[in-house]
């Protein structure tokens, strides 16, 4: 069946851009997690859904990040004004709502 | 002090061989505990679940010790396709599924 799609695969924005990341989860999936993965490191926690309820932001790293899910369904990640040390791959995941986790193939973005 | 650490490596073994990575954690209460593997340039893909009893699937072996909070995971007669970086993942303790993550384990299986 279909997994976790996200897109764009790549971004690269100019410093002070904004940006929309969007993911698709695995149909039917209640919980849905955004993540980032700098170079050579696991990737960090941003933020969870339950729905579309937004349960957990704590990892956000600034009032610049902001995600929403409005539907339950698809998600996007939004970064305004973005910075060079927002470079990364910000990965996705769903889960039918039990523990493991399914990740999309991320969103590679360069901050120039 | 990081949530999950792991040992970098990088792990260079021969074929055939047997290799052994452990990962510790400092959430006593966690209660989800997990190994992906990650291929180069490539998504975390779920490889096993860990539970409490120790479990196994093919070739690979996944153990919890909760009392020393650390889990492991053995890979048996190694397989060139088996080069990859292994991440360790424990839930969060403040938000129920979302996982935290070690640095990984690289491994390289030479012919």
């Amino acid at each position: 069946g279909a997994g976790v799609s996200q897109s764009p695969r790549y971004k690269v924005a100019k410093r002070g851009q904004d940006v929309a990341l969007r993911c698709d989860p695995i149909s039917g999936h209640v919980s849905l997690f955004w993540y980032q993965q700098a170079l050579g490191q696991g990737p960090e926690f941003l933020t969870y859904f339950q729905n579309e309820a937004q349960l957990d932001k704590s990892g956000l790293p600034s009032d610049r990040f902001f995600a929403e899910r409005p539907e339950g369904s698809v998600s996007t990640l939004k970064i305004q004004r973005t910075q060079q040390e927002d470079s990364a791959v910000y990965l996705c995941a769903s889960s039918p709502g039990l523990d493991e986790q399914y990740f999309g193939p991320g969103t590679r973005l360069t901050v120039t | 002090r990081k949530e999950v650490e792991q040992d970098p490596g990088p792990f260079n073994v021969p074929e055939g061989a047997t290799v052994a990575f452990n990962c510790t954690y400092s959430n006593s209460a966690s209660q989800s505990f997990f190994w992906y593997r990650q291929d180069c340039r490539k998504e975390p893909k779920l490889l096993m679940s860990v539970y409490s009893s120790g479990n196994e699937d093919g070739r690979f072996t996944a153990q919890l010790n909760r009392a020393s909070q650390y889990i492991s995971l053995l890979i048996r007669d190694s397989k060139l396709s088996d080069s990859a970086t292994y991440l360790c993942a424990v839930n969060r303790k403040s938000s129920g599924y979302a996982l935290n993550f070690g640095k990984g384990t690289s491994l390289l299986v030479t012919p």
